[in-house]
């Protein structure tokens, strides 16, 4: 079965502790993204990959770190210092990221796991 | 990226057909209009795309106007399952960056 995974679908941390969320996909995807929604909100980008062992960060990458070591895994370590780490993380992957075209540049989304820091 | 203006929610009987309008009057020759849809608590979920032609595929169709300025997505026959928020987005294709998610439209399918 191809897609994105997530794990875990939910997730709770005491505050001051890092916490690594998992991204898997099976599609052969070379571009990756990690979005945080929080309640009643659009989608904010936090980081992106567009080919491994390449990321750049996104509209808040503050308090939050990435690696791209694999292509087909992109894990998102949200640390002490994101001063609110509790919302829904969100996954996506695309075929390719810049100038790709418009198949390609389409963005598949994972199920997202639910963060709640205590 | 071009701004989205859509119904901030819309009602919709079983096995009708819903309409969701989208406007986007700034849109520029080499935006795509992209559609999502985001049931509660689960990630985006793509639609459909297109330039300027309309589009359909096995989920939904897309009309775009002649100028461009607005669309329409199309569920023929809605169901119970189709309750969920539904995102326009315009965006260059292979800009590879973040899409735009704004407030979109929540559609209730009622029975």
């Amino acid at each position: 079965d191809g897609g994105i995974t997530q794990s875990p679908k939910y997730l709770f941390r005491k505050e001051g502790q890092n916490v690594t969320l998992s991204c898997e996909q099976n599609l052969n995807h070379d571009a990756m993204y990690w979005y945080r929604q929080d309640p009643g909100q659009g989608l904010r980008l936090i980081y992106y990959s567009q080919i491994v062992n390449d990321f750049q960060k996104g509209d808040i990458a503050e308090g939050y770190s990435v690696s791209r070591e694999k292509k087909e895994s992109f894990p998102l370590t949200v640390t002490s210092a994101q001063k609110n780490p509790t919302a829904f993380y969100l996954c996506a992957s695309s075929i390719r990221g810049l100038a790709g075209g418009t198949s390609t540049d389409t963005q598949y989304f994972g199920p997202g796991t639910r963060l709640t820091v205590l | 990226d071009a701004k989205t203006t859509q119904p901030p929610s819309m009602d919709c009987a079983e096995g009708r057909a819903a309409n969701l309008p989208c406007n986007h009057s700034t849109i520029s020759g080499n935006e795509y209009v992209y559609w999502y849809r985001q049931i509660h608590s689960q990630g985006p979920q793509y639609i459909i795309h297109g330039l300027k032609n309309n589009e359909t595929n096995e989920m939904a169709s897309l009309i775009i106007t002649e100028d461009r300025k607005s669309s329409t997505l199309i569920l023929p026959h809605a169901t119970l399952r189709d309750t969920a928020v539904y995102y326009c987005i315009v965006r260059v294709a292979g800009s590879g960056y973040a899409l735009n998610f704004g407030k979109g439209t929540s559609l209730l399918v009622t029975p």
